[in-house]
């Protein structure tokens, strides 16, 4: 059974500093991993999608890599702002035909201005 | 454009009754899912569609259904609500893999469901 790991489950930076966020998974045999942001009270958007045969995707601030051999990702955000403040989670999609989601529980994010 | 609309946000249950959750999307999107989330917790896959006519059973099915009758729509079920189904339910929906296979799933806003 596939398990998603994020560490740390919250993280509170000052304005401006560059950041990591982390994800692990256990079970190497994924079709794409993908990053979305929850504000309070909301739905899920998504910011990334790496497929396996990729290393890694940039949007913006926000660059992700995938080390599939090694279950390892990383969602770093550069010159973090007060608007970054979000609980970020990172979810892994077998190789099967539906293509279902295996969340990781988040890693809440507090920019502080 | 609406997405992926779910209703109704909000709602308060006493335990043994039943009610449906209602997802529709105006994309059309092949598939379609319903997760929950709890405190502390990622999502879970419930139960999910390929396709209008089918469903599958997710990663925490028991004690809810679902049908798909429609293919803009996907709703779910609980025949005898208990306590431990408190929690945040969302649905998604993402075209099917003719269309993109690396497409990202869009997700409502959730429908946040007490049972007393």
């Amino acid at each position: 059974k596939q398990e998603v790991t994020q560490i740390p489950a919250a993280l509170s930076v000052p304005e401006g500093e560059n950041l990591v966020l982390n994800c692990s998974f256990t079970d190497s045999a994924i079709y794409n991993l993908q990053w979305f942001r929850q504000d309070p009270g909301k739905g899920l958007t998504s910011l990334l999608l790496i497929q396996s045969s990729q290393r890694e995707q940039t949007s913006g601030r926000l660059n992700a890599s995938l080390d599939k051999s090694s279950g390892r990702s990383t969602l770093y955000i550069a010159a973090s702002q007060p608007g970054d403040s979000a609980t970020y989670l990172c979810a892994v999609s077998p190789s099967g035909s539906a293509r279902q989601l295996t969340f990781g529980s988040g890693t809440q994010l507090t920019v502080l201005p | 454009n609406a997405g992926v609309t779910q209703t109704p946000k909000f709602r308060v249950l006493k335990t043994g009754q039943s009610m449906t959750l209602l997802c529709a999307q105006d994309m059309n999107h092949e598939y379609m899912y319903w997760y929950r989330q709890d405190p502390g917790m990622g999502l879970r896959l419930i139960h999910y569609s390929v396709g209008e006519g089918t469903t599958a059973k997710g990663e925490v099915p028991d004690g809810y259904n679902v049908s798909r009758l429609k293919k803009q729509n996907f709703l779910l079920g609980l025949e005898s609500a208990a306590p431990s189904q408190t929690s945040v339910y969302f649905c998604a929906s993402r075209p099917n893999l003719m269309v993109g296979s690396n497409q990202p799933q869009h997700f409502g806003d959730g429908t946040r469901l007490s049972i007393l």
